[in-house]
């Protein structure tokens, strides 16, 4: 069965104190490896998508890369703004998306 | 705004009653998926319409049902409402069925009392 499994679940980070969250994942063939946001209470916002090992994508402070088993969204110098949960999920047997159970960052001044 | 439309916002109704949630998808879109979020469990997939056709099911009660009409816009009908069923419900869409990245609605909180 697919798997997704992030890491950790939570982390506290100081302003401008860079760090990683991990995104493993256990799937026959991956068909895309998606990156989201989540503020609360809030729809998940799309960030990334990265399809094959090596390819890297960013968006301002936040990098993402991939390898063969998984994948690591890099925060650089992070502002309070980027307090969220970030989701990673990939797609199913039926192509709809399979969500690991996020990691909640919280960036303190 | 990620161009989904998802209505009511809130909800609140009783145990055993039945409730109609509403998603217009991004203009364009094909697809359209939707996913329960409770705080243990996380977003868990329910079901999948493309072009108006059923395309997939997950962890979908049978209590639950939905639809995709001709003009795309989609319902979750849920019947027979219990307290666990509270949650938040999203509905995402997506410009095809496969491997494109899907956009969220801002969801609806169901509170089942």
């Amino acid at each position: 069965e697919d798997q997704v499994t992030q890491s950790p679940e939570a982390l506290r980070l100081q302003e401008g104190e860079s760090s990683s969250l991990n995104c493993s994942y256990t799937v026959s063939g991956l068909r895309g490896l998606f990156w989201y946001r989540q503020d609360p209470g809030k729809g998940p916002e799309f960030l990334f998508t990265l399809y094959s090992a090596g390819e890297e994508k960013e968006k301002e402070r936040l990098k993402a890369t991939l390898t063969k088993k998984e994948s690591f969204l890099h925060i650089t110098a992070p502002k309070p703004e980027d307090s969220a949960t970030y989701l990673c999920a990939v797609p199913g047997s039926g192509y709809a998306l399979n969500f690991g159970k996020g990691t909640s960052l919280l960036v303190t001044p | 705004d990620s161009g989904v439309t998802q209505t009511p916002k809130h909800l609140i109704t009783a145990t055993g009653q039945r409730v109609t949630l509403r998603c217009s998808p991004r203009s364009g879109d094909l697809s359209v998926y939707w996913y329960q979020q409770s705080l243990d469990q996380g977003l868990q997939f329910l079901i999948h319409y493309y072009n108006g056709e059923e395309r997939a099911k997950g962890n979908i009660l049978e209590r639950f049902s939905a639809q995709q009409f001709p003009d795309l816009h989609s319902e979750l009908n849920l019947s027979s409402l219990e307290l666990g069923d509270s949650a938040l419900y999203f509905c995402a869409s997506s410009v095809s069925g496969v491997n494109t990245e899907a956009f969220f609605g801002q969801g609806t909180r169901l509170t089942v009392v």
